[in-house]
């Protein structure tokens, strides 16, 4: 059974401050990585991927991957009141094209 | 361009009726999920197809459901007969084959009462 682990939340930041979210994977077999935001009662809207170690940098979000570790890592930066929504980490196994989720954590930006 | 359309966005209707969900991927893309997301349990894959092709239907809950895509454009997710259990949002994505992004419809909120 493939996992994947967040921290449910909810993570409280300050406006302005960096927004550091975790999620671990169990499979080592897997190959890709994505980060979506869901505002409430809104769907799934994709933001960031990843499938390859290091740091991948898009505006204020980076994502990070070591596979080593089986970890990876979404890094909001300046973060904004409008940045506060449940973040979903999921992973890709294989070349099936199914991914995993994990259950989210629900980050708040404080103004 | 327009992307996943699903429709109804809301559905009531009481236990043992027959639901039938409804989906439209993003023009080209040829793999088509079915999600499921409850508090409870997040969001859960309940089949996949590529190509208009069932490939992974593991994660149907029980035979009481059931999908079907006919043709490129077009996919249903039904449940036959309904029960309280069944409340949830019913989420489409699709995506291109050979890339992993998957892009999400707005969801249907099913309620079963």
């Amino acid at each position: 059974q493939k996992e994947v682990e967040q921290n449910s939340g909810p993570l409280s930041v300050p406006e302005g401050a960096i927004a550091s979210l975790n999620c671990t994977y169990s499979d080592r077999g897997s190959q890709s990585f994505f980060w979506y935001r869901q505002y409430s009662g809104k769907s799934p809207e994709l933001i960031m991927f990843i499938y390859s170690n290091g740091d991948k940098e898009d505006g204020r979000f980076t994502a990070q991957l070591n596979k080593a570790s089986q970890y990876v890592s979404l890094l909001i930066r300046d973060s904004q009141p409008s940045d506060s929504a449940t973040y979903l980490c999921a992973v890709e196994g294989g070349s099936n094209y199914k991914l995993t989720f994990g259950k989210g954590t629900l980050l708040t930006v404080n103004p | 361009d327009a992307g996943v359309i699903q429709s109804p966005r809301h559905e009531v209707t009481e236990m043992g009726q027959e639901v039938t969900l409804r989906c439209k991927p993003i023009s080209g893309h040829n793999s088509l999920f079915w999600y499921r997301q409850t508090m409870m349990r997040g969001l859960e894959l309940l089949i996949y197809f590529n190509n208009n092709v069932p490939i992974d239907d593991s994660g149907m809950p029980e035979d009481r459901f059931s999908a079907k895509m006919p043709n490129a454009s077009f996919s249903t997710l039904k449940i036959q007969p309904s029960e309280p259990r069944d409340s949830a949002v019913y989420f489409c994505a699709s995506s291109l084959g050979g890339q992993n992004e998957q892009y999400f419809g707005p969801g249907t909120r099913l309620t079963v009462t």
